[in-house]
């Protein structure tokens, strides 16, 4: 059973460009997490999607993020206008449906470089 | 707002000795969950607690849920140098929000 997987593992943008990171969630994992972690810091929550819905994106950036977690594919992460404060790694993680006693399981991360 | 505290946030120890490191929070939570990372990697699931008191053990880790499902700690015996990594907990809140703690970085030196 694959885990969770991201890609790319590394990107690197120039201030203005877009960035757009993917991530597709265990099989039969349902539930959709997005983190930012800055170097020696730790995981910042960003949104949290179910298929074809947002549940919390209340971790988001009010400009230039967003997120859809589609019927069909993967998970993608859109930062657009990049800014070199979006220099950092960003880590997907997902989980089943059941609610509770849930765990999340993590991608490799995708390290974003702005120039 | 929910939050999760960390303690200590450094540690530099020898191989061989015994270590403890600490999660707190003033929130109830239906699970708690501890991850170890390593420099350029994802945080790797090591353990889930659900049960108020409850106690695992991982080889030479374990991992206790306080009674009152608010804090967490991680016992390890006689560290080794692949034990060095960021440990995170995490608490789930009753539904499909989870808090992270900032992490305890362990550095155990040969």
């Amino acid at each position: 059973n694959a885990g969770v997987m991201q890609n790319p593992r590394h990107l690197v943008r120039r201030r203005g460009q877009e960035a757009r990171l993917r991530c597709s969630p265990m099989k039969g994992h349902s539930h959709v997490y997005w983190y930012r972690q800055l170097p020696e810091e730790g995981l910042k929550f960003m949104v949290y999607l179910q298929k074809e819905n947002i549940i919390d994106e209340s971790g988001m950036p009010k400009e230039r993020f967003s997120a859809e977690f589609p019927k069909e594919g993967p998970s993608i992460l859109r930062i657009q206008q990049v800014v070199r404060g979006d220099s950092a790694a960003y880590f997907c993680a997902s989980s089943p449906e059941i609610a509770g006693a849930d765990t999340q399981y993590f991608g490799p991360g995708t390290r974003l470089t702005v120039l | 707002t929910q939050l999760l505290e960390q303690s200590p946030q450094f540690l530099s120890i020898q191989e061989g000795e015994n270590l403890t490191v600490y999660c707190n929070s003033s929130s109830v939570f239906s699970s708690l969950q501890w991850y170890r990372q390593e420099p350029g990697e994802g945080p790797v699931l090591l353990v889930t607690v659900v049960t108020g008191g409850e106690v695992k053990k991982l080889k030479r880790l374990t991992f206790q849920f306080g009674d009152a499902r608010k804090d967490s700690s991680l016992h390890i015996t006689a560290a080794q140098p692949g034990d060095t990594g960021l440990y995170l907990c995490a608490g789930n809140d009753y539904g499909q929000n989870f808090v992270f703690g900032p992490g305890t970085r362990l550095s155990v030196l040969p």
